[in-house]
């Protein structure tokens, strides 16, 4: 059973660059699309972005000048780092496994636990 | 970016009921909707993909239709572990977008 484990640093300054990890344990790495999530009290869920093995990224354009999400296949993991942020970027993160089926059907069928990102001076 | 507009925003029922949760595209979307469960202090979880696809494992009592700009997931008969937030996903068109969610509460 395929299983996401995140982690990462917890409280930030402002200006600072958030940076999470997700590891991918149990299943095949290629094939799916890797991406992230977050959720904060004031906006709901936001889709961040994904990427794949090949490089074939995609990001929210609301963050597109700040976020980088790059997969390492050698480590059957992936990261998100957002640059520059502030108190709006409070939120808890997520990353899950994207796969898309036939006639573009997506899922994200696997996520990780969560992390709690704060920002503060 | 599509906007997704969930109704109601809350919602009290008990045991047994029969549940329906509305979730509008503000542009037309296909099929491309998924439904996700979310319970307090965990990650959401995929219940229905390409609207009315139950996802592996998921109870039968869940159900989505739609198509275009209307979309509904019906809870047949709700059970105790039902009781949570349930949020669609378009994932039509780049950004996807969560609509704003609707919490599921015991009457």
């Amino acid at each position: 059973q395929v299983q996401l484990q995140q982690w990462g640093a917890g409280l930030l300054k402002p200006s600072e660059t958030l940076s999470l990890t997700c590891s991918v344990y149990g299943g095949s790495f290629s094939g799916y699309y890797w991406s992230w999530i977050r959720q904060s009290p004031g906006e709901g869920l936001e889709w961040i972005g994904e990427n794949n093995h090949n490089g074939g990224a995609n990001y929210n354009p609301s963050l597109k000048s700040r976020v980088t999400i790059s997969v390492d296949t050698s480590q059957n993991q992936f990261s998100l780092k957002l640059s520059s942020v502030t108190a709006a970027d409070t939120a808890v993160y997520y990353c899950a496994r994207v796969r898309y089926g036939s006639g573009s059907q997506m899922v994200m069928d696997v996520w990780g636990q969560g992390a709690t990102v704060t920002v503060s001076s | 970016a599509i906007q997704m507009t969930q109704s109601p925003s809350s919602l009290s029922a008990s045991v047994g009921d029969r549940v329906t949760i509305t979730c509008r595209a503000s542009q037309g979307i296909r099929n491309d909707l998924g439904w996700y469960q979310q319970k307090p202090g965990k990650a959401p979880k995929l219940l229905i993909y390409a609207a009315s696809n139950l996802q592996s494992g998921v109870p039968s009592r869940f159900s989505g239709s739609g198509s275009g700009t209307d979309f509904t997931l019906t809870i047949s008969s709700l059970q105790p572990e039902d009781f949570a937030t349930y949020y669609c996903l378009q994932d039509y068109i780049y950004p996807y977008t969560f609509g704003q969610g609707t919490k599921l509460e015991i009457k």
